[in-house]
This record gives structure tokens, C-alpha cells and sequence, in this order.
């Protein structure tokens, strides 16, 4: 399967406690986007990479968020000392500069729960 | 802040009957584009209108973008079982930022 890939697919963690995702796009992908989606809800933007540069980040990520795309591949997506409120689906995407409609492939998402 | 709105937020039909999901943004924006999500799943990308009036078709999916470009329509003839989903419209404010604002979603569920 060379579609956008999640790991793991499912957290369960303890508030206070970090955790981090994993992002590996579809490969020569160049952007990639961090969304989150609560359940009733549509996906909420978090932040874009062109290649290794984040160049969008929204203003509702507190500082306990922070995203990585070091080499303009993989990324990681890291909450700091969760809280019962990070609890959602946290989703990947990507897509290709060349392609002028800019279709934009989701990952399967990563579930968290914080208890 | 800019906001995206949907209607109706649900929406059961019988199957053959048509489906209409309306789009509303509160600025102008840049382009729109149009996802299903089944249940349990992610966003499937279904299209990306961008000019003023645009209308684009898809077999049975006919795509709107407003006049000025602050409100779009996705309207599904003859609704089939694999039809159900939720639909969402994400508008790009701001051309070049990739900072797509998802609507509120319409779910759409087809009676056999």
C-alpha cells in the first residue's frame, strides 16, 4: 500500500503524559498537513510542511504541540503533558506541488485517548 | 475568526432520490474542495473547483462554486446505497497557504 501511513493507529495514554505520532506520506509527496477531528466534527487544521520548512501553523495549537519534518519526508507530531482535551483523531494528508488540484490524500489517522 | 458552514447537518433520503449539501463561507475564499468520509474512515478527496461559478460533474456529483466565491454546492442524482458518508467542503481562504477551513459536514444517509 503506498498511500499516507500512521503509526500507531491507536494511543491510549495518561494525562500529564507525552506522546508523539508518526507520519510517512505518499512517497515525493512534498506538502504535508496535521489535522484533528473530534467525533460530529470536521477536521481541524494544525499546521503544513512544504518539504522540511513548516510554513503554516494555526493559532489554537497551544505550545504543548510541536510538529517535525526534518528531512522532508516522515513527520512526527509531538503533545506535550496531555490533557483529557487532546483526546481525538489525528490525521495526515499529503500532496504534490505539481498537481494542479492539489489533491490532497489522508492517512487512516491516529486515535488518542487521554485518561 | 473564518468559519465554514454546512447544511443540513444530516440529511436520510431513499435511495434514487437526490441530495443537495450547501457550503457556506464567512470570507471569500481562494478555491473549495469537496470530501466524503465514510463511517470509521478518513477524508477521500473528491474535487477542487476554483474559479467564480464553476460547475463540475462527476457521474452523478455536480460540483458549485458561488459567484463570489464564498459558498459552494455538491448535489448527488439518483442517491445509492454507497452514497452514505459524510460530506465535508474545506476552503482554502488565502491562495498559497494550504490552510484548508473544513466545514461542519453534512451526513447523508441513503434508505434502501
Amino acid at each position: 500500500d503506498t498511500g499516507v501511513s500512521q503509526d500507531p493507529r491507536h494511543k491510549i495514554t495518561k494525562r500529564g503524559q507525552n506522546v508523539t505520532f508518526r507520519c510517512d506520506p505518499i512517497s515525493e509527496h512534498n506538502r504535508l498537513y496535521w489535522y484533528r477531528q473530534t467525533l460530529g466534527q470536521g477536521p481541524e487544521f494544525l499546521t503544513y510542511f512544504q518539504n522540511e520548512a513548516q510554513l503554516e501553523k494555526s493559532r489554537l495549537l497551544s505550545d504543548r504541540f510541536s510538529a517535525e519534518r526534518p528531512k522532508g519526508s516522515f513527520s512526527t507530531l509531538e503533545i506535550q503533558r496531555t490533557e483529557q482535551g487532546d483526546s481525538a483523531m489525528y490525521l495526515c494528508a499529503s500532496s504534490l506541488d505539481r498537481d494542479w488540484e492539489n489533491t490532497i490524500y489522508f492517512g487512516e489517522g491516529s486515535w488518542l485517548t487521554v485518561v | 475568526g473564518q468559519q465554514v458552514m454546512q447544511i443540513p447537518q444530516y440529511q436520510h433520503v431513499q435511495e434514487g432520490e437526490d441530495f443537495t449539501t450547501y457550503c457556506n463561507s464567512s470570507t471569500t475564499l481562494s478555491n473549495i474542495q469537496w470530501y466524503k468520509q465514510r463511517p470509521g474512515g478518513h477524508p477521500v478527496f473528491l474535487i477542487q473547483l476554483v474559479k467564480s461559478g464553476e460547475v463540475k460533474k462527476q457521474k452523478r456529483l455536480t460540483f458549485q462554486f458561488g459567484e463570489a466565491k464564498k459558498n459552494s454546492s455538491l448535489h448527488i442524482t439518483a442517491t445509492q446505497t454507497t452514497d452514505v458518508g459524510t460530506y465535508f467542503c474545506a476552503g482554502e481562504p488565502y491562495s498559497g497557504t494550504y490552510k484548508y477551513i473544513f466545514g461542519t459536514g453534512t451526513r447523508l444517509k441513503v434508505l434502501a
